[in-house]
């Protein structure tokens, strides 16, 4: 089946420091990656994406890389800020079902930014 | 152009009552999906639905939950009977199209959740 496991939380850091959020899936198939990010007080927002091994995805100095041989797609930053502090969730979506109910989610993991 | 609105935010409820949670999608969005968090748990699939259709519920539990989309109106996630382990945050997202018809790797961000709506059975 499919799944997605992510570190858990709470993570807290200071300003500028590196992240990393772990992420690994388990697909049937050959799913595209996301990560999706939740401020306080507000929905989830797509904040990067691969489709496909190897791939890269990077969005607001975030990025994380499709790697099949660890089924991971672990989020980085290289110098996190305050306004970074959210909810992060990985997600994947299983190309091979035929249903339109395919992303699955992992359980969140809340980053905290202190100055 | 508004986002996905859910309303109620919050809702405190009693066992054995009932739980209406609405989700007006974003307009010119004719898909809507309902999913579930629950406490410590990631979000959860529970249903999908188009105008007038339910397209896809095998995340739904078979017992007092039912959802709706009507032509006109937000989509209603209904509750009945609402028991604690009910308590949870349920998430709406909506989109263009489905999840099979778009490639979500070259789409960009064409599905949108809403703020979500926080269920307390007490």
């Amino acid at each position: 089946g499919n799944s997605v496991t992510q570190m858990e939380g709470p993570v807290t850091l200071s300003e500028e420091a590196f992240l990393t959020i772990n992420c690994t899936y388990t697909a049937t198939g050959y799913p595209s990656l996301f990560w999706y990010v939740q401020y306080p007080g507000e929905g989830l927002q797509l904040l990067l994406k691969a489709t496909k091994a190897d791939d890269k995805g990077s969005n607001k100095g975030f990025e994380a890389t499709y790697r099949k041989e660890t089924t991971s797609f672990h989020l980085e930053k290289g110098s996190v800020q305050v306004s970074d502090s959210a909810v992060y969730f990985c997600a994947l979506s299983d190309r091979d079902q035929t249903g339109a109910n395919n992303l699955f989610f992992g359980t969140g993991t809340r980053l905290t930014v202190i100055p | 152009n508004a986002g996905v609105m859910q309303n109620p935010r919050h809702l405190v409820r009693r066992r054995g009552q009932e739980a209406r949670l609405r989700c007006s999608p974003m307009k010119g969005h004719s898909h809507v999906y309902w999913y579930r968090q629950l406490p410590e748990e990631g979000l959860k699939f529970m249903v999908y639905l188009q105008k007038e259709n339910i397209i896809d519920e095998s995340g739904m539990p078979k017992e007092r939950f039912s959802a709706e989309f009507p032509k006109e109106g937000p989509s209603i996630l209904r509750i009945q009977q609402v028991v604690r382990g009910d308590s949870a945050a349920y998430f709406c997202a909506s989109s263009p199209l489905t999840f099979r018809d778009i490639d979500l790797g070259g789409a960009g961000n064409t599905i949108y959740f809403g703020e979500g709506s926080w269920l307390t059975v007490v």
